[in-house]
């Protein structure tokens, strides 16, 4: 079947720190995967994503890799503001499925 | 001009009501998602049409409905509210069965 397993949180790191949240999947077929960003009381928004084995997704100073080999779509920024403190999902989806199979959510708090 | 736009975005009522939520997307796109989110943040598919039609009906109670009149929306009818179906309910699309989600706001459904 599809899952994805997240690294558990609350994540707090400070400002300029460097981030790394880990995430791992299992699926039939190959599928494409996503991380999605939920700030305080909002919806998802897509923040990056990668279609195929060693495409590198990357937004807002954020990146990941789609490893094959380790089935990991780990999450990275150099550093991290005060203003990316939100919830992130991971995520993918198979062809042919018709949904979206999330992670558990880790919640990451930037302090000053 | 919102892309996914669903409302209300809050709705709190009373236990034994029925209760329904309108989900709109303006970006052409043929499949269409509610998603429930618990207290925990943990996402779960509830239903997904594909130009109109249900592709998916995950577990859940027969108490909730989904309704697609065209295919730019999705609405979702709930009868009979228990203290359980307290949540955010988003409603989400994608372009089709393959490719990425874009979600809405979210409704925080409180049953009291």
């Amino acid at each position: 079947g599809n899952s994805v397993t997240q690294m558990e949180g609350p994540v707090t790191l400070s400002e300029e720190a460097f981030l790394t949240i880990n995430c791992t999947y299992t699926a039939t077929g190959y599928p494409s995967l996503f991380w999605y960003v939920q700030y305080p009381g909002e919806g998802l928004q897509l923040l990056l994503k990668a279609t195929k084995a060693d495409d590198k997704g990357s937004n807002k100073g954020f990146e990941a890799t789609y490893r094959k080999e380790t089935t990991s779509f780990h999450l990275e920024k150099g550093s991290v503001q005060v203003s990316d403190s939100a919830v992130y999902f991971c995520a993918l989806k198979t062809r042919g499925a018709n949904n979206l199979f999330f992670g558990t959510g880790t919640r990451l708090t930037v302090i000053p | 001009d919102t892309a996914v736009s669903q409302t209300p975005k809050y709705l709190v009522t009373q236990m034994g009501n029925d209760k329904s939520i309108k989900c709109e997307q303006n970006l052409g796109h043929d499949t269409m998602y509610w998603y429930k989110q618990d207290s925990k943040k943990f996402l779960k598919i509830m239903f997904s049409y594909n130009n109109k039609e249900l592709i998916i009906n995950e577990t859940v109670p027969n108490r909730f409905s989904p309704k697609s009149p065209d295919k730019a929306h999705l609405n979702l009818h709930i009868n009979s509210l228990e203290l359980g179906d307290s949540a955010v309910y988003f409603c989400a699309s994608s372009q089709n069965r393959e490719t990425e989600a874009f979600f809405g706001q979210g409704t925080r459904l409180t049953v009291v």
